[in-house]
C-alpha cells in the first residue's frame, strides 16, 4: 500500500527551539494537508497545499508557523520559536486532487515541547 | 463548510451491527459525506464516502437519506478491533475548498 511518510516520529525540545517536521506524500497526490491532534481542540486543519501552492493557511499562527513544499516529494512544518503549547502530534495527509478517494494520513509526530 | 453532530460516544458487544449517525444540516450540493476511523497513536484511515443512497465497501456500508441532511455508517459484526474513533465530516471532494474539518467524531467500545 501506498503511505504518507512522516519524520521524525517523536521529537522532544526545548522551548525557544526551532522544530522542523517533514512529510514525504504519496507520490502522485497533488493536495497535501497538515493537521495537529491535541486532546482538547481534537484534528486541527492548519494548511494545505495543492500542486505546491499553498490554498489555505489559516489555521495555522503565522508568527511561528511556516508550511512549504519545496517539491512534490516534500512538505514541511516548521515552528520557530517552539513553545509548550505546541506540544501536540502533527499529522500530514495527502490526497489525489479528484476522484472518489479520501485523504491518507501519516503516521504523525509526536511533539513535544519542554 | 457544512458542521457535523455526531455522538461522542457509543458501546456494542462483539459481533453486534454498529451504526453511528451523523447530521450534518446545511450541506452543500457539492459536498460528499466521508466516514474516517483512527486507532491510538495512529493517523485517521479513509473508511467510506458517499453522495447520496447507499455505499457499501469490504468494511462498511454507508446510508443517504434523499434529504441529505443526515448519514449513517454502518459496521457488520464488530471486533474488539473495531475499537476507534469515527468521523463523520463534508467537504466538495474535487473543488478548490476540498478541505475537510474534522469535528469530535464517535469513540465506539467494543467489548465480549
Amino acid at each position: 500500500d501506498a503511505r504518507v511518510t512522516q519524520t521524525p516520529r517523536h521529537k522532544v525540545t526545548e522551548m525557544g527551539q526551532e522544530v522542523t517536521m517533514r512529510c514525504q506524500p504519496i507520490l502522485g497526490h497533488n493536495t497535501v494537508f497538515w493537521y495537529r491532534q491535541t486532546m482538547m481542540q481534537g484534528l486541527e486543519l492548519l494548511a494545505y497545499f495543492r500542486n505546491r501552492a499553498p490554498l489555505d493557511d489559516s489555521g495555522m499562527p503565522k508568527d511561528r508557523f511556516s508550511a512549504e513544499m519545496p517539491d512534490a516529494t516534500l512538505a514541511t512544518l516548521k515552528i520557530q520559536p517552539s513553545e509548550p503549547r505546541d506540544s501536540a502530534v502533527y499529522f500530514c495527509a495527502s490526497a489525489p486532487g479528484q476522484g472518489p478517494h479520501g485523504y491518507t494520513f501519516g503516521s504523525g509526530t509526536r511533539l513535544t515541547v519542554v | 463548510l457544512a458542521k457535523t453532530t455526531q455522538p461522542i460516544s457509543m458501546d456494542s458487544y462483539e459481533g453486534q451491527e454498529v451504526n453511528i449517525t451523523c447530521s450534518h444540516n446545511n450541506i452543500a450540493t457539492n459536498d460528499y459525506i466521508t466516514w474516517y476511523q483512527q486507532f491510538p497513536s495512529q493517523g485517521p484511515r479513509f473508511i467510506i464516502q458517499g453522495y447520496k443512497t447507499k455505499v457499501t465497501n469490504e468494511v462498511a456500508s454507508l446510508f443517504i437519506p434523499a434529504d441529505r441532511k443526515s448519514s449513517t455508517l454502518s459496521l457488520p459484526r464488530v471486533s474488539l478491533s473495531d475499537t476507534a474513533v469515527y468521523y463523520c465530516l463534508v467537504g466538495d471532494r474535487g473543488g478548490t475548498a476540498s478541505k475537510l474539518t474534522f469535528g469530535t467524531g464517535t469513540r465506539l467500545q467494543v467489548t465480549l
